[in-house]
C-alpha cells in the first residue's frame, strides 16, 4: 500500500524568504506520480506543482520546485520569494496507475507580513 | 484548466434524513471521479472511485450502503449520504480526471461541507 508522510504539522517563514516542505512516500510500484496541492481557506485544491516518478528532472513552476529523491522515495517542495498568498495547507500526494491519490498529513504554512 | 463543480457547497440537514452532493465535469468528461471525505485540520481521505456506467469502487471502512454512488453519465456523479448521523458531518471533495492518466492530474471539486443535526 502506498504511504505518505508530512513530518511538518505546521511552519511559518516571512515574506520573501524560502519555504522547504517535507514529504516521503513509500510505494511498491515502478511508475507513479507525485503532486504538491495547495489547499488555502477556500477549501478548494489547488495543484501546485507534479512530478513523474521516470523523470529525473526536478520540476518546477514559476516559484515551486521540487527535490525529487526517488532512492531516498523523498519529495520536498520548494517555494521562493514567499508571498503571502502562499498561505494554506500544502498536501503532498502519491499515486499510482489506478489514478488514485493518496494525500500526506498536511503542512499548514503560514507567509506572515 | 477544466473545471469541476460541485452542490451544494453546504448542507444542513436533521438526522436520519439523506443528502445528494453532485459533482459534474463542466467542459470536459470523466470517465472516473472520486469522492473524498475531510474531517477538519485532517487530510483528505480516499472513499470511493466512481466509473461511468458501473458500480462505484469502495475503499476499506466506507459502507457502500450509506455512501450511494451514482455515475450515470460522463459529467456528472452523485453521493448520497442516507440516513445521515451527526458523525457523517464532514466536509466531502470529489475529483475527476481530465483525457489520459498520462497526463497525471486531477481536478477538484469546490467541496460540500455537511452538517447534521
Amino acid at each position: 500500500a502506498q504511504t505518505v508522510t508530512q513530518s511538518q504539522p505546521e511552519m511559518s517563514v516571512q515574506e520573501a524568504e524560502t519555504v522547504t516542505l517535507s514529504c516521503t512516500y513509500d510505494t511498491s510500484e515502478s511508475n507513479y506520480y507525485l503532486f504538491w496541492y495547495k489547499q488555502p481557506p477556500s477549501r478548494q485544491m489547488i495543484l501546485v506543482i507534479r512530478q513523474e516518478a521516470y523523470k529525473q528532472q526536478n520540476a518546477t513552476e514559476n516559484r515551486f520546485s521540487v527535490n525529487f529523491q526517488k532512492a531516498a522515495k523523498s519529495f520536498s517542495l520548494k517555494i521562493s520569494d514567499s508571498q503571502l498568498g502562499d498561505t494554506a495547507m500544502y498536501f503532498c500526494a502519491s499515486s499510482q496507475g489506478a489514478q488514485k491519490l493518496v494525500f500526506g498529513q498536511g503542512t499548514r504554512l503560514t507567509i506572515n507580513p | 484548466g477544466a473545471v469541476v463543480s460541485q452542490h451544494p457547497s453546504w448542507v444542513i440537514c436533521k438526522s436520519g434524513t439523506s443528502v445528494k452532493i453532485e459533482c459534474r465535469s463542466l467542459d470536459f468528461q470523466a470517465t472516473t471521479m472520486f469522492w473524498y471525505r475531510q474531517f477538519p485540520k485532517q487530510s483528505l481521505m480516499l472513499m470511493a472511485t466512481s466509473n461511468e456506467g458501473s458500480k462505484a469502487t469502495y475503499e476499506q471502512g466506507v459502507e457502500k450502503d450509506k455512501f450511494l454512488i451514482n455515475h450515470a453519465s460522463l459529467t456528472l456523479s452523485t453521493l448520497t449520504v442516507t440516513s445521515a448521523h451527526p458523525e457523517d458531518s464532514s466536509f466531502y471533495i470529489c475529483s475527476a480526471q481530465a483525457g489520459q492518466w498520462n497526463t497525471g492530474e486531477l481536478f477538484f471539486g469546490e467541496g460540500s461541507r455537511l452538517t447534521v443535526l
